[in-house]
């Protein structure tokens, strides 16, 4: 059983909306990632965290705005967002942040703006 | 050009069948390589870590050839439970760079 969570599962929103989008992991992780996978496209990197730093921010629009209070949880803040912004959206978290470091994903949360 | 690239499938094979997937990468400062498997409508999970020399795991092989710039992963006698979409990810940059490729599908069948 994986040792992130994601909640909620599923999301639908509409573009004025705003949300948030959690993650927890029990792992003792020190680094943690927000991930999008839209439909026929390859996961896209787009937020690092590393001990509660953002260490990579791959250009993603402002309407996502990602908060880690700690090594524990990390939030993906929503608002504004567009219909080509429906995916699924999966955290990652892993050891450190070395090139050798396995990543353990969440179940993501299916999100569908309308 | 993609900086990881994989032949999308699908790759129907017979149970007990032997099946290989390729993946080449274009940046030759990738640092280290994995092969995850990503069932249907669930989270990639990792399948195996991909080193210079080679390694297997059961009936999983996976090779990697700097040189070339590809990676390789070979599943020998297929079971019905290795269906899924098989991805390849490349990392850089002291891990800040993870790069997923698009995934190749298989499909083992009875």
């Amino acid at each position: 059983e994986t040792g992130v969570t994601q909640t909620p599962r599923h999301l639908v929103m509409g573009m004025t909306n705003k949300k948030s989008l959690k993650c927890e992991q029990h792992l003792g992780h020190n680094a943690m990632y927000w991930y999008k996978q839209s439909a026929k496209k390859p996961l896209e990197l787009m937020f690092v965290y590393s001990l509660e730093e953002r260490v990579e921010n791959n250009s993603v629009p402002s309407r996502f705005s990602p908060e880690c209070p700690n090594s524990s949880h990390l939030f993906l803040h929503l608002h504004t967002l567009q219909p080509e912004d429906s995916a699924l959206y999966l955290c990652a978290s892993s050891l450190g942040t070395g090139t050798n470091n396995e990543q353990f994903f969440g179940p993501g949360t299916r999100l569908t703006v309308l | 050009r993609k900086e990881v690239e994989q032949d999308p499938g699908p790759f129907n094979v017979p149970e007990g069948a032997t099946v290989a997937f390729n993946c080449t990468y274009s940046n030759s400062a990738s640092q280290s390589f994995f092969w995850y498997r990503q069932d249907c409508r669930k989270e990639p999970k990792l399948l195996m870590s991909v080193y210079s020399s080679g390694n297997e795991d059961g009936r999983f092989t996976a090779q990697l050839n700097r040189a070339s710039q590809y990676i390789s992963l070979l599943i020998r006698d297929s079971k019905l439970s290795d269906s899924a979409t098989y991805l390849c990810v490349v990392r850089r940059g002291g891990g800040f760079k993870t790069i997923f490729g698009a995934g190749t599908r298989l499909f083992v069948k009875a």
